[in-house]
């Protein structure tokens, strides 16, 4: 059974860093790529940040770039998300999701659809 | 960066067709997904490649995505096929996804 578990979420003062982790289980992880998105309590889904299976590739949303990196230890069956320099608009539920890519017509592996989500786990900043 | 846009919101009557729909510039050459996601829980795909059904999806659920417009289709909606629904894609230009801004759908 494919289970993805986030972990790592709690209140932080802005300014400050918090490493929040997804661990799979039920799959071959190192087979997948992961993605983190996050969703404001009653906004819509926002994406934040992919790694590709092996870790060869990493895209953050420009609207974290600089401050977000994303990481996985295909050993430990786990990525991660760093936050640094955080800020209130950075509350939201993280969600973690795998995609096993799309071969292209040109040959490349590229992000496709988000085929199992975690749980979330809630990060909220204050001011 | 590539935006995609949904309606806020779609009402439609139990035993109806609903669709939703998902705008971009030349969407259609990109391949679209759509997402359930019901008040508490995580977001779950309903139909990914345009057309594709993950197993477990009732074929009442169907696609279409052509020039500027991807389309859900919901055929003989039911009370449980409420839920807010989000279209996405993967823009190659700027190594992004995206997605939608979500439709709420209404049973009435």
């Amino acid at each position: 059974q494919v289970k993805l578990e986030e972990s790592g979420g709690g209140v932080v003062q802005s300014g400050k860093a918090l490493r929040v982790s997804c661990k799979g289980s039920g799959f071959p992880f190192h087979t997948h790529g992961t993605h983190w998105v996050r969703q404001t309590p009653g906004k819509g889904l926002e994406w934040v940040a992919v790694i590709w299976y092996d870790g060869s590739n990493k895209y953050v949303a420009d609207s974290v770039k600089g401050r977000f990196t994303i990481s996985r230890d295909n050993s430990k069956n786990t990525v991660f998300l760093l936050m640094t320099n955080l800020r209130v608009e950075d509350t939201a539920v993280y969600y973690c999701a795998t995609d096993r890519f799309k071969l292209t017509s040109g040959g490349q592996f590229l992000p496709n659809y988000l085929e199992n989500w975690g749980q979330g786990t809630l990060v909220t900043v204050t001011s | 960066s590539y935006v995609v846009t949904q309606p806020p919101s779609v009402s439609v009557a139990p035993g109806q067709t609903a669709k939703i729909t998902c705008g971009g510039d030349y969407i259609g050459s990109k391949f679209v997904h759509w997402y359930q996601q019901k008040p508490g829980r995580a977001p779950a795909v309903v139909l990914y490649g345009d057309t594709d059904r993950p197993s477990g999806i009732p074929e009442r659920f169907s696609g279409s995505n052509s020039a500027d417009t991807a389309t859900l289709i919901i055929r003989r909606v039911e009370a449980g096929d409420e839920a807010d629904y989000y279209c996405q894609v993967w823009d190659v230009t700027g190594n992004q996804l995206v997605f939608g801004t979500g439709t709420k759908l209404t049973v009435l």
